[in-house]
């Protein structure tokens, strides 16, 4: 059984640029929640996809996208990259509905902003 | 508005000894609480968690406790082992929807032979 993966490992952006991070989520679970998490800090709710629909977001503006495709991986689109995005994006998968069940984290994605 | 704190950056305990780590909450909405243990380059992995109808919970070396009242829980590791050394997070979910997650800012711990 394949555990969550997310691609790529590392990127670097410049400010203003936009970027997209992939999330193929365990075998078998219909959820996705992304989190960011800051250096220091633990990682912060950006929004969860149950079934291709967001189902609840965090505090984050609008520019921080998502999608759900019906192979319930799931991608997270970030525009007008600002230097304080610059953190480790997680994502995590779970079975049930709506993330009733144990997440599973994948390794994250490290984006660098200059 | 930090709803969960871990206000101890840090822990170093010696390898067979008790490992405590403590976590504030401010949030009484809070149903379930969550811990979290990370290593480097790899995501975070779930250790245990209690809701808020229980004050304990039990998972082999692993013992969670929760004070509703003090809005305070702690993780109690015994005995620590090497392989415990890690960052532990706190979470905290206002529904049985454990992919909404409040962390805490997490606690490195070290276990020292």
């Amino acid at each position: 059984e394949t555990g969550v993966t997310q691609s790529p490992t590392h990127l670097i952006k410049t400010r203003g640029q936009q970027v997209t991070l992939r999330c193929s989520s365990q075998s078998g679970h219909n959820t996705v929640s992304w989190y960011q998490q800051a250096l220091g800090q633990g990682p912060q709710f950006i929004f969860q996809y149950y079934r291709e629909e967001e189902n609840g977001r965090g505090n984050f503006p609008p520019r921080f996208s998502g999608l759900q495709f019906p192979n319930y991986s799931s991608e997270l689109n970030v525009n007008a990259l600002e230097l304080d995005d610059s953190a480790l994006y997680l994502c995590a998968s779970s079975s049930g509905t709506g993330g009733s069940n144990e997440q599973f984290f994948g390794p994250g994605t490290r984006l660098t902003v200059l | 508005d930090q709803q969960v704190k871990q206000n101890s950056p840090s822990l170093s305990v010696q390898e067979g000894r008790i490992s405590i780590l403590n976590c504030d909450y401010t949030n009484s909405m809070f149903d379930y609480f969550l811990w979290y243990k990370k290593y480097p380059a790899e995501g975070p992995t779930f250790l245990i968690s209690i809701s808020s109808i229980k004050d304990k919970n039990e998972d082999g070396r692993f013992t969670v406790f929760l004070n509703k009242s003090a809005k305070h829980l702690s993780l109690h590791i015994v005995p620590s082992q090497p392989g415990d050394s890690a960052v532990y997070f706190c979470a905290a979910s206002e529904s049985r929807n454990w992919g909404k997650l409040q962390f805490g800012a997490g606690t490195q711990v070290v276990v020292t032979p």
